[in-house]
């Protein structure tokens, strides 16, 4: 498989839940990102690696959310004590670089649905 | 802060018609401006993009012009296909703001036959 990939693709939990969600970049990617996209509306960024560390994680709505990345590779998004307001699609991109012009290549998300 | 307003949709429209979709931008410095489209069950996927003023991006019969001084961005097909239907995405990276893209609310084109 060449592309991003992200598990699960569907994830329904109850509020008050913790859930993990993960993305594979492309091999060679060195740059990763999060984002959260609400139905109707365009991707948020929520944070963003290069390489294990988070070089940006200003997009995180609070402090319920958090993102590792050890091996500067497969990357983890982690929900604590969810809330329905956390039900969207958690969407992962990967690059070869971090520049401005350079194209980021999206998973197929995984949609989060807090009952 | 740095935005993107696109205009709202649904378009929709008949196979060979002419398609504009606009798309304007605030941001500090010189971004880079891109269009990404989501066709249905699929992920987002780049489109095309332009890096400086007066480039203009293309791909697949689409063109976007980089306007500098009408900060915009808007994207055009001279004739659409029932393969075009899709939500098309415009979107930013500041540079100097960081290096995520920020995207407008995405404009849903429904082509028919």
């Amino acid at each position: 498989g060449a592309g991003v990939s992200q598990t699960p693709s569907n994830k329904v939990t109850e509020k008050g839940k913790y859930v993990e969600l993960r993305c594979d970049p492309i091999s060679g990617h060195t740059a990763l990102y999060w984002y959260r996209q609400s139905l109707g509306q365009g991707p948020e960024f929520l944070i963003y690696f290069q390489g294990t560390g988070a070089a940006d994680d200003s997009g995180l709505p609070n402090d319920r959310f958090f993102a590792v990345r050890p091996e500067g590779s497969v990357s983890t998004l982690k929900i604590q004590r969810t809330e329905r307001g956390d039900s969207a699609v958690y969407l992962c991109a990967s690059t070869v670089t971090s520049g401005s012009g350079a194209e980021q290549f999206f998973g197929p998300g995984t949609r989060l649905t807090v009952l | 802060g740095n935005s993107v307003t696109q205009m709202e949709g649904p378009v929709t429209l008949s196979e060979e018609a002419f398609l504009t979709i606009n798309c304007t931008y605030t941001a500090t410095g010189y971004p880079s401006l891109f269009w990404y489209v989501q066709y249905p069950g699929e992920g987002l996927q780049l489109l095309l993009k332009a890096t400086k003023a007066d480039d203009k991006g293309s791909n697949k019969g689409f063109e976007a012009t980089y306007r500098k001084e009408t900060t915009s961005f808007h994207l055009e097909k001279g004739s659409v296909q029932v393969s075009d239907s899709a939500v098309y995405f415009c979107a930013l990276i500041s540079g100097q703001a960081g290096t995520a893209l920020i995207f407008g609310k995405g404009t849903t084109l429904s082509v028919s036959s």
